[in-house]
């Protein structure tokens, strides 16, 4: 079945990076896209951004632009998502999901996400 | 605040059908697909409903989705205790080059 399986929670001091992976299994991961979402404790969803498993094209959120990272490794058929200069609002849990559409919401389906929590 | 607006909270006794409404604008909703997940606690999400008002396998016929003009709405009928959860809506905003979420709305089966 598609899965995707996410490394582990992380505890980051403020000013730091982390580096989030998803390694999928259950298709072929270049005919699809990833896409991260985080959500912050008690709130929404927010889209942080997509890269195509295909070619490497990336779309990042503009408010993390020059923060966030994503890459690909297609002979393991992971991603990952780096994010720098952490601040106390980045404290998150981390979605990645596999993506039909570069320029659609259709997620489907999603890893069991990331805890980040930045703390000094 | 949420870019895609939707009410924060809904409920409904077991058995009956509650309805969850997103409103959007001309370069998100107006012009493109909506997408429903559900998230119940402590979970991921999950795909409800893509392109509008399409079940992925697996998700039950009590799940429906619509769009008119630069609104959506999710329907669940037959209520269930199950069905307990946060429901966002989503979709891409030209304007803006992303995807757009609601500020979810959090369903209890009273």
């Amino acid at each position: 079945q598609v899965q995707l399986v996410q490394s582990g929670a992380e505890v980051k001091k403020p000013g730091a990076s982390v580096k989030v992976s998803c390694k999928a299994s259950g298709y072929t991961f270049t005919t699809y896209g990833i896409s991260w979402v985080r959500q912050a404790p008690g709130q929404g969803l927010e889209w942080m951004g997509w890269i195509s498993a295909y070619n490497g094209n990336t779309n990042y959120a503009q408010k993390l632009q020059g923060r966030v990272t994503m890459t690909t490794d297609t002979s393991t058929s992971t991603a990952y998502m780096e994010l720098r200069s952490l601040r106390s609002d980045d404290t998150a849990v981390y979605y990645c999901a596999r993506s039909h559409d570069g320029r659609a919401p259709w997620f489907d389906p999603w890893g069991q996400g990331t805890l980040v929590t930045v703390s000094s | 605040q949420s870019v895609l607006t939707q009410p924060p909270s809904a409920s409904g006794t077991p058995g009956q059908r509650v309805t969850i409404s997103c409103s959007g604008s001309s370069s998100n909703i107006g012009t493109n697909y909506v997408y429903w997940y559900q998230q119940l606690p402590g979970t991921a999400p999950k795909l409800l409903i893509y392109r509008n008002n399409q079940r992925p396998s697996g998700v039950p016929d009590r799940f429906s989705g619509s769009k008119s003009g630069t609104s959506a709405s999710l329907a669940i009928s037959g209520l269930r205790s199950e069905d307990e959860a946060d429901y966002y809506c989503a979709a891409w905003d030209d304007s803006l080059s992303s995807v757009v979420f609601g500020g979810g709305t959090k369903l209890t089966v009273l």
